[in-house]
């Protein structure tokens, strides 16, 4: 069975910090990671896919990174504000089929 | 910005109803899917649509689940005769290529009484 695990489960950071935080992934059969951020109320909102080891992508101050060959992603939020708050949803694609497995994400907290 | 819509946003059925959730996905997307979170866990996958045809579905889309395309427009998921347990969102999603990033409609409510 493949398990997707993203921790922390919740993140409580000051305005205007910096925070990260995990999603691991199995490493075999790999084909693509999703990013997602979700607000209570709205549909999830697609960030990244990421396909390649070693990949980094950027949107903002929101960025990640990948290791394919040991499983996890990093997303790093830069000088963090109030509209960050959200869940940050990962979700994993191996290459033997369309559906994704999803993490029960990081819930991420701004404190002004 | 183009997005994928979903009706209702919250539906009441009666346990052994059938139900039928409504979607419209993005007008150049090719790839469908269904996916729903019950209360406190995880999104689930629940099934995939490209060319007229389901082309993955996860254990929970069994027999009582259905999905059509009925006029290229709209993506339907239909549970024919729902239980307790299908309480939960429902999430409609779509992708203009299969490694595209997948945009989600707000989701439909489905309470199960």
């Amino acid at each position: 069975i493949l398990n997707v695990e993203q921790s922390p489960q919740s993140l409580h950071v000051q305005e205007g910090d910096s925070t990260n935080f995990t999603c691991s992934f199995p490493s075999s059969n790999f084909y693509a990671l999703h990013w997602y951020r979700w607000e209570t109320a709205k549909s999830p909102e697609a960030l990244f896919v990421m396909t390649l080891n070693g990949d980094e992508k950027k949107k903002g101050r929101i960025s990640a990174t990948l290791n394919t060959k040991e499983g996890y992603s990093y997303l790093y939020i830069k000088g963090s504000q109030p509209e960050d708050s959200a869940t940050y949803l990962c979700a994993f694609r191996d290459d033997s089929n369309y559906q994704l497995i999803w993490g029960a994400g990081t819930k991420l907290i701004i404190k002004p | 910005e183009p997005e994928v819509t979903q009706t209702p946003s919250h539906q009441v059925t009666q346990m052994g109803q059938e139900v039928i959730l409504r979607c419209v996905p993005i007008s150049n997307h090719v790839y469908f899917y269904w996916y729903r979170q019950i209360l406190g866990q995880k999104v689930e996958f629940l099934v995939s649509f490209y060319n007229n045809e389901i082309s993955e579905k996860s254990e929970i889309f069994d027999d009582q689940f259905s999905v059509e395309r009925p006029d290229g427009s709209n993506f339907t998921l239909k549970i024919r005769s729902t239980k307790l347990e299908d309480s939960a969102m429902y999430f409609c999603a779509s992708s203009a290529r299969g490694l595209q990033p997948q945009h989600f409609g707000d989701g439909t409510r489905l309470s199960i009484l």
